[in-house]
């Protein structure tokens, strides 16, 4: 099993609706998850960390980790075309290593 | 708020030629970290750096790649022998601490290798 894996997409959603983004990851990711958008030829962009079990909001992104299972998932509310990108899942394990999953294409549909 | 800058934005080079891609981390950062994206592919780790030594290094980062930090600020990678397969972006990415804080990665350079 890869460290981190995502389900490459795309993903289209009509504007207004909820997204939802998803990633596994393997035990040598253990410590913190994160999600980035990357925008075709940008940088990758942090939205949202999660490090304990449970929902953290912010604005408009919700991130859940359930240990247990070992999944991430990003869900975007009210999505606008804007959100339209490339989302990284991450995660990071106790030695500052990172690992990447592949990225989910998001398309939001006006 | 503070940023990760790299130069040059865009480098273009001859197949063979030493490239060397720079990069200033976030001043109170401790943790720098190399990447590339081959077009259309996923961000691939290269190499992982913290006082003053690498801490780990992909198998991509072989021995044409090296890294430096020579003066305090600046933390660059150095290509000695380019070849066309090298054509990606670079990313490079800092970290505040050993904890929970997240990458933040710079612009990055777009290595174009003719």
């Amino acid at each position: 099993q890869k460290e981190v894996e995502q389900n490459s997409g795309p993903l289209s959603v009509p504007e207004g609706a909820i997204a939802s983004l998803n990633c596994t990851y393997s035990d040598r990711v253990s410590q913190s998850f994160f999600w980035y958008r990357q925008y075709s030829g940008k940088s990758p962009e942090l939205i949202m960390s999660i490090y304990s079990n449970g929902d953290k909001e912010d604005g408009r992104f919700t991130a859940q980790l359930n240990k247990a299972s070992q999944y991430v998932s990003l869900l975007i509310r009210d999505s606008q075309p804007s959100d339209s990108a490339t989302y990284l899942c991450a995660g990071s394990n106790t030695g500052n290593q990172f690992y990447f999953g592949t990225g989910t294409s998001l398309t939001v549909i006006p | 708020e503070p940023e990760v800058t790299q130069t040059p934005s865009h480098q273009v080079t001859q197949m063979g030629q030493e490239v060397i891609l720079r990069c200033v981390p976030i001043s109170n950062h401790l943790y720098f970290y190399w990447y590339r994206q081959i077009l259309g592919q996923k961000v691939e780790f290269l190499v992982s750096f913290y006082n003053n030594e690498i801490s780990e290094k992909s198998e991509i980062f072989d021995d044409q790649f090296s890294v430096e930090r020579p003066d305090g600020s600046n933390f660059t990678l150095k290509i000695r022998s380019t070849k066309l397969e090298d054509s990606a972006m670079y990313f490079c990415a800092s970290k505040q601490d050993r904890g929970n804080s997240p990458l933040h990665f710079g612009n990055g350079t777009r290595l174009t290798v003719t």
